[in-house]
């Protein structure tokens, strides 16, 4: 079993609609969480991080952290085109080196 | 500043041929990063380095090799390729102060072997 599972997809959604990503992990220590974005042929580049448990918002997007049940997620509101893309999700521990752990990725695809 | 760039975009090799793949940034970080990313495995440590003159290995180190000689540059260094290492490459720097220590991403270099 990998230490984080995020399902590959594809994802396909109507432009507009509210999107739903998630990341489940096995390892409690985990204590810092992050959501990177990867444009196709392009780098992986952060879009939101999280320590700890809670909520966090950042215009469109809302992370989330639910630590009782290894699970995050990432709520895109009104989606646009320019949203598609693949969305990983890391996550690391602070005596790790700040090695990051990742999931597979989703690709996100948002029709207009 | 450039960030992150990465040497050659494209590559291939056939069976036994070597290669360095090159990465340079200019944000004067102290740790980077070699990462592989295939499809639906993510992306998996190759090696990477806390600072100059440090090297440690990752995930997937067999058939690399890499050297940190200076701050800017972290070349990873194929010796004998095999098919097996077709993939996209992906080079990261960590910001090392403030309360996150964010990765950059280079464009990265999609090699084949034949």
């Amino acid at each position: 079993q990998k230490e984080v599972e995020q399902d590959p997809g594809p994802l396909s959604v109507p432009e507009g609609a509210i999107v739903s990503l998630n990341c489940t992990y096995s390892n409690s220590a985990f204590q810092y969480f992050m959501w990177y974005r990867q444009y196709s042929r392009k780098g992986p580049e952060l879009l939101m991080y999280t320590y700890s448990s809670g909520n966090k918002e950042d215009g469109r997007f809302t992370a989330q952290v639910d630590k009782s049940s290894k699970y995050i997620s990432l709520f895109i509101r009104d989606s646009q085109p320019s949203d598609s893309a693949t969305y990983l999700c890391a996550m690391t521990t602070m005596d790790s080196n700040y090695q990051l752990i990742w999931g597979a990725g989703t690709k996100l695809i948002i029709k207009p | 500043n450039a960030g992150v760039t990465q040497t050659p975009k494209f590559q291939v090799l056939k069976t036994g041929q070597s290669m360095t793949l090159q990465c340079a940034q200019d944000m004067n970080h102290n740790s980077m990063y070699w990462y592989r990313q295939d499809p639906g495995m993510g992306l998996r440590l190759i090696y990477y380095s806390a600072s100059e003159g440090t090297t440690d290995k990752g995930e997937v180190p067999n058939g690399y090799n890499v050297s940190r000689s200076t701050t800017e540059d972290f070349p990873l260094r194929l010796e004998l390729a095999a098919p097996s290492q077709t993939s996209v490459y992906f080079c990261a720097s960590r910001r090392d102060r403030g309360p996150f220590n964010e990765q950059f991403f280079g464009p990265g270099t999609r090699l084949t072997v034949l």
